[in-house]
């Protein structure tokens, strides 16, 4: 079964509107922890935000900012205000434990395009 | 500091050859990883290492092998390449068991085996 689950293959979004990216995970595991990395056409990967599962409040930095819905067990990636720069592949991974270290789990990703 | 190198950067391979990606960091980080990215799927991990000397398989480890012999170097090797092996390789390190867990990634390899 899949573990981390982003829906959405692709998304075009008007340049200057707010974006979210869906991501839902599967674990058994309570202490976990949730990641938003963009890759872009370049290729690197770049950390942009993380989420503890125990964390009391959603993750924010700058203009991306996390909906963390525990019991729905969804991180959604929001993105205010989105720029050229900002299109990219976004993808969500989720952090567990595997046979007694950490280990990143990643979802298929979602190629964001936005327009001018 | 320049973080997280992987050389080669791009390699061409003819199948059943064998070539050896190095992954060095300078950020004194005790966990490292090599993934392969596939069109249209996530990162898989390959094998990693959470010191010098060990190393561990992921989820996709037959057709490679590693080698950690210094903390700052991990090596990927493919000892026999395939076509199915055409990928992209990154490379990433982390600190130890802290709470955030980030992966500082390098800038990837781009494997084709014909």
């Amino acid at each position: 079964a899949q573990k981390i689950t982003q829906t959405q293959p692709g998304m075009f979004v008007q340049e200057k509107e707010a974006v979210t990216l869906d991501c839902t995970y599967d674990t058994s595991d309570p202490s976990y922890g949730l990641f938003w990395y963009k890759q872009p056409s370049s290729g690197e990967m770049i950390f942009l935000i993380y989420q503890g599962s125990y964390d009391q409040q959603n993750a924010t930095e700058g203009r991306y900012s996390l909906n963390f819905q525990k019991a729905r067990k969804s991180a959604n990636l929001v993105i205010s205000a989105s720029q050229l720069g900002d299109s990219a592949m976004y993808f969500c991974a989720m952090r567990e434990i595997f046979d007694s270290n950490y280990q990143l789990i990643w979802g298929a990703g979602t190629k964001l395009i936005i327009k001018p | 500091n320049a973080g997280v190198t992987q050389t080669p950067k791009f390699r061409v391979l003819k199948t059943g050859q064998s070539m050896t990606l190095l992954c060095a960091q300078d950020m004194n980080h005790e966990y490292m990883y090599w993934y392969r990215q596939d069109p249209g799927m996530g990162l898989r991990l390959i094998h990693y290492s959470v010191g010098e000397g060990t190393t561990a398989k992921g989820e996709v480890p037959d057709g490679y092998n590693v080698s950690r012999l210094k903390k700052q170097n991990f090596l990927l090797g493919l000892e026999s390449a395939a076509p199915s092996q055409t990928s992209v390789y990154f490379c990433a390190s982390s600190q130890d068991r802290g709470q955030v867990y980030e992966q500082y990634f390098g800038p990837g390899t781009r494997l084709t085996v014909t």
